[in-house]
């Protein structure tokens, strides 16, 4: 398997209040990728990075920024969160042809 | 931008054959790749295809037609455990940042 973990797995938030979300890999891929899922959306993609300190925008970024300083982290942050930031956050990882995902993080803004 | 349409459910029976159909739009395209998720867990890679053609691995193949922006997914020899959402997903060049945008995905249900 793939190494690529995120934390937290689960996470109750209120709303306003900034949270941020962690992917490491351990594969030393180029590509990361920050994804929400939510019912009849399928994968939306908030943001990704083609390298370190090299990031861009996806289809649904407005609310999250992210950071990635090093090879092995991405970082997304909801910065102040908002009940329709409640979602399934998947984060992958790729080099060419095949993008390895993590096993999601579950977050509820309350 | 890019965008990828899907039908939203699928059903078939044990034992036959089901064609999971994917037409996209994109300013850059380097590959449409296949993708297989269960309820509750996270998407796995099944296939990738950057040339027009078949690619066959298993009792799945994939097809793609670059003029016709189009591609399916082809599972064979259904199971019950092949009941699961599949995504067809296109990936920009590596020039335009490597972006993997996702369709919405088909909802596979495998009947007795």
């Amino acid at each position: 398997d793939a190494g690529i973990t995120q934390s937290p797995r689960h996470k109750v938030t209120e709303t306003g209040t900034p949270v941020t979300l962690r992917c490491h890999q351990t594969e030393n891929h180029r590509y990361m990728y920050w994804y929400r899922q939510d019912p009849g959306h399928g994968l939306r993609l908030i943001h990704y990075s083609y390298g370190v300190k090299d990031t861009d925008k996806g289809e649904v970024s407005d609310g999250y920024s992210v950071s990635r300083s090093k090879t092995e982290d991405f970082l997304l942050t909801l910065e102040s969160a908002t009940s329709s930031q409640t979602s399934v956050y998947f984060c992958a990882i790729s080099d060419n042809t095949e993008a390895f995902f993590g096993q999601g993080t579950r977050l509820t803004v309350v | 931008g890019q965008s990828l349409e899907q039908p939203s459910e699928v059903t078939a029976v044990e034992g036959a054959i089901v064609q999971m159909n994917c037409t996209y739009q994109t300013s850059g395209f380097y590959g449409l790749s296949w993708y297989q998720q269960h309820d509750g867990g996270a998407p796995t890679f099944l296939s990738y295809n950057a040339l027009d053609g078949l690619e066959e691995t298993g009792r799945f193949s994939s097809f793609l037609s670059r003029s016709d922006s189009y591609g399916y997914l082809l599972l064979q020899e259904l199971q019950m455990k092949d009941s699961a959402s599949y995504f067809c997903a296109v990936r920009t060049p590596h020039n335009q940042g490597g972006k993997l945008i996702f369709g919405q995905g088909t909802e596979l249900s495998v009947k007795p």
